[in-house]
């Protein structure tokens, strides 16, 4: 099963944009990686998803490297809202078994 | 947008009672789950639904059960609830086993 390693927690000025890495070394080829977030108190909410090719949509960017074995959300304009625990996945097994480990804790600043 | 509605928002039980906890999402999803969330552990897949009467289980369905009678619903059960079961507990729901999840807001559960 591929896993994922994040940096526990991370600050951001506000305004600035947030980079938030994630590795997945051992993600195979039709496995997608999965951003999602969890703002405290709340249920987690889908950002974005990509296979191999960098996405881009209204809540940010997701670049993935070539060789697929790392990835980083781009928050472009990080606000106070934006404060929350971002989760990176990739699916695993014969069925979407989505697996959240414990995430990056972003806090952005003022 | 789809909605994921879960039936309480806080619950307090006593240790033994048997405990249920509705979900209901109104987007037709054919696929529906119950994760446990713990500080430090993430979100646990419990069980999961891709199917009306359908169910399989997660990594950690030792105490709980689940029903899905009707393709909106999915219910998770624990039949004798403990103290180790206190959590908060998140329904989520996607249309397939591909594409992405939406969750409700959670229900924080304290067994007592």
């Amino acid at each position: 099963d591929a896993k994922t390693t994040q940096p526990t927690s991370m600050d951001c000025a506000e305004g600035r944009a947030a980079n938030l890495p994630c590795n997945h070394s051992t993600i195979s080829g039709n496995e997608y990686v999965y951003w999602y977030r969890q703002i405290h108190s709340q249920g987690p909410q889908y950002i974005i998803h990509g296979l191999k090719n960098n996405e881009t949509n209204e809540m940010a960017s997701l670049i993935i490297t070539e060789d697929r074995k790392s990835s980083t959300l781009i928050l472009p304009h990080a606000t106070l809202r934006d404060t929350a625990v971002y989760y990176c996945i990739v699916r695993v097994g014969s069925y979407d078994k989505v697996i959240f480990g414990p995430g990056t804790s972003l806090s952005v600043i003022p | 947008d789809v909605k994921v509605t879960q039936s309480s928002r806080y619950l307090v039980k006593r240790t033994g009672e048997k405990v249920f906890l509705e979900c209901v999402q109104d987007m037709d999803h054919e696929n529906m789950f119950w994760y446990r969330q713990d500080p430090g552990l993430g979100l646990r897949l419990i069980y999961f639904s891709y199917d009306v009467k359908m169910k399989e289980k997660g990594d950690i369905p030792e105490g709980y059960s689940v029903s899905r009678e009707k393709k909106e619903r999915f219910s998770l059960i624990l039949e004798s609830a403990s103290t180790n079961q206190t959590s908060m507990y998140l329904c989520a729901s996607s249309l397939t086993l591909n594409t992405e999840a939406f969750f409700g807001q959670g229900t924080r559960l304290t067994v007592v």
